[in-house]
């Protein structure tokens, strides 16, 4: 079975300093998506990010990158210059089991609760 | 990305009531749509996969008769949560396949039950 951990449960970091939150994944399929996800206090996911298993070509957006490892199973999120609306609940996700019709199941980790501090 | 809406976004209701929640894909044909509950701090869980046309995928320990799932065309879902009771009190959230492999999902609704 897959099972995702994000071992922070709460950082605070401020403005303008740069943040890592970490995603330690495991999972038995040599084929899988990892995503990574933005809470905001409203509620909605907001999808930021898929990677899948045989890229791990590392990915920079902006203020965001991300650092993939197949050989650590982490699937480690760096914000740059951090600013207070980066301020959320970070889920790291995996995605492996076919659930039809072309969808698969995603597996969250508990997050991550990060607080920017003007 | 797919982008999806969800109805209401809040609900209050009184214990013993039935509450339906829609969650439609606005510019997405989704052939499958998920339902998931969140409690406060923490993280996603699934409830089911809802298939277009067909019965509903039940995770363990998810009462099907008590969280009827209603897939009835490309666009809409709707989640029905019957004799509701205060520990049905959580946030629900759908989301949308919007490819093979990335879910979008719905802003969510919050149900308080009395």
């Amino acid at each position: 079975a897959q099972k995702v951990t994000q071992a922070q449960t709460e950082i605070s970091v401020v403005e303008k300093e740069d943040v890592t939150l970490d995603c330690v994944y495991e999972t038995r399929d040599t084929t899988y998506y990892l995503f990574w996800y933005k809470q905001p206090p409203s509620g909605e996911l907001v999808f930021l990010i898929r990677r899948n298993s045989f890229d791990e070509q590392n990915e920079i957006s902006g203020r965001y990158s991300w650092n993939f490892q197949k050989s650590t199973s982490s699937f480690n999120f760096t914000i740059t210059a951090s600013q207070v609306v980066d301020s959320a609940v970070y889920f790291c996700a995996l995605s492996e089991a076919y659930s039809g019709a072309g969808s698969y199941q995603l597996t969250f980790g508990k997050g991550t609760k990060l607080s920017v501090i003007p | 990305g797919a982008v999806v809406s969800q109805h209401p976004s809040r609900v209050i209701c009184k214990s013993g009531t039935s509450v339906k929640i829609e969650c439609r894909s606005l510019d997405f044909q989704a052939t499958t749509m998920f339902w998931y509950r969140q409690f406060p701090k923490q993280s996603l869980m699934l409830m089911a996969t809802s298939n277009e046309g067909s019965k509903a995928t039940y995770e363990q320990g998810v009462e099907k008769d008590k969280f009827l799932i209603n897939h009835a065309s490309l666009t809409l879902s709707t989640l029905t949560v019957t004799s509701a009771h205060p520990e049905d009190s959580s946030f629900y959230i759908c989301s949308v396949s919007g490819g093979f492999d990335t879910q979008y999902f719905g802003p969510g609704t919050r149900l308080t039950v009395l």
